[in-house]
């Protein structure tokens, strides 16, 4: 198994320009969430899935847009990158979907570093 | 609402001495929590758990944490420290069996482990 993949590792953007993060699992996992990771703030939920098809704002939202048409993908985009974005994103999967009570732990994968210039 | 906190940023210790690194929660019910730990440049990885059952619960590479329900926290320890244990560790909580607000882990701001030679 290849666990949790991300790419870019790497990318610099302008303000303005869009992008897609890709996130993808082969583990078959049902829950799937994406974090930014800032100094001092620990990690921050942006978006999260249940499920394919199913998806739920976390903590910072705004700015962000994901979708989940299969178990095994789920895009961050980017709808318009301003310099406050610029962080480190982290993508989590677990098999810990509805109906487990959320025991379940999250394998990480090994991030996305954004700067938006 | 659901928090955690990690008092220290930083822990120093010397190589060989027991380590604490310390967490405390806020749930309204009862608790998942959780351990990771963050080596540079690298995605998180899981350490550890408590979902039930008895309250000192081990982990990866010699690590344990003990749950105390009547002071709320969930101390990170180790009997005896190694420098290749020096990394950001974080704390997380999840509130049980919120079957719509499963994604929502709340991590700490992490803490910073030394381990000096």
């Amino acid at each position: 198994n290849a666990g949790v993949t991300q790419t870019p590792k790497f990318q610099v953007l302008k303000t303005g320009q869009s992008m897609t993060l890709q996130c993808a699992q082969d583990m078959n996992h049902e829950y799937m969430s994406w974090y930014r990771q800032d100094p001092g703030m620990g990690l921050r939920l942006i978006h999260y899935s249940v499920g394919a098809g199913i998806t739920d704002q976390g903590e910072v939202p705004n700015g962000y847009n994901v979708s989940r048409s299969t178990t095994e993908d789920f895009p961050l985009r980017l709808l318009s990158a301003a310099p406050s974005q610029t962080s480190v994103y982290f993508c989590a999967s677990s098999s810990g979907g509805s109906g487990t009570g959320g025991s379940h732990e999250q394998y990480f994968g090994p991030g996305t570093r954004l700067t938006v210039t | 609402a659901q928090s955690v906190a990690q008092p220290e940023d930083q822990v120093n210790v010397a190589e060989g001495n027991p380590l604490t690194v310390k967490c405390t929660y806020s749930v309204s019910g009862n608790p998942y929590l959780f351990w990771y730990v963050q080596y540079p440049n690298r995605g998180l990885q899981f350490l550890l758990k408590y979902i039930t059952g008895d309250n000192l619960v081990k982990g990866s590479y010699g690590f344990e944490a003990e749950f105390n329900k009547s002071q709320t926290s969930f101390h990170l320890k180790k009997p005896s420290a190694l420098v290749s244990d020096s990394a950001l560790y974080f704390c997380a909580v999840r509130e049980a069996d919120r079957g719509s607000t499963l994604g929502r882990l709340y991590f700490g701001r992490g803490t910073q482990l030394t381990v000096w030679p």
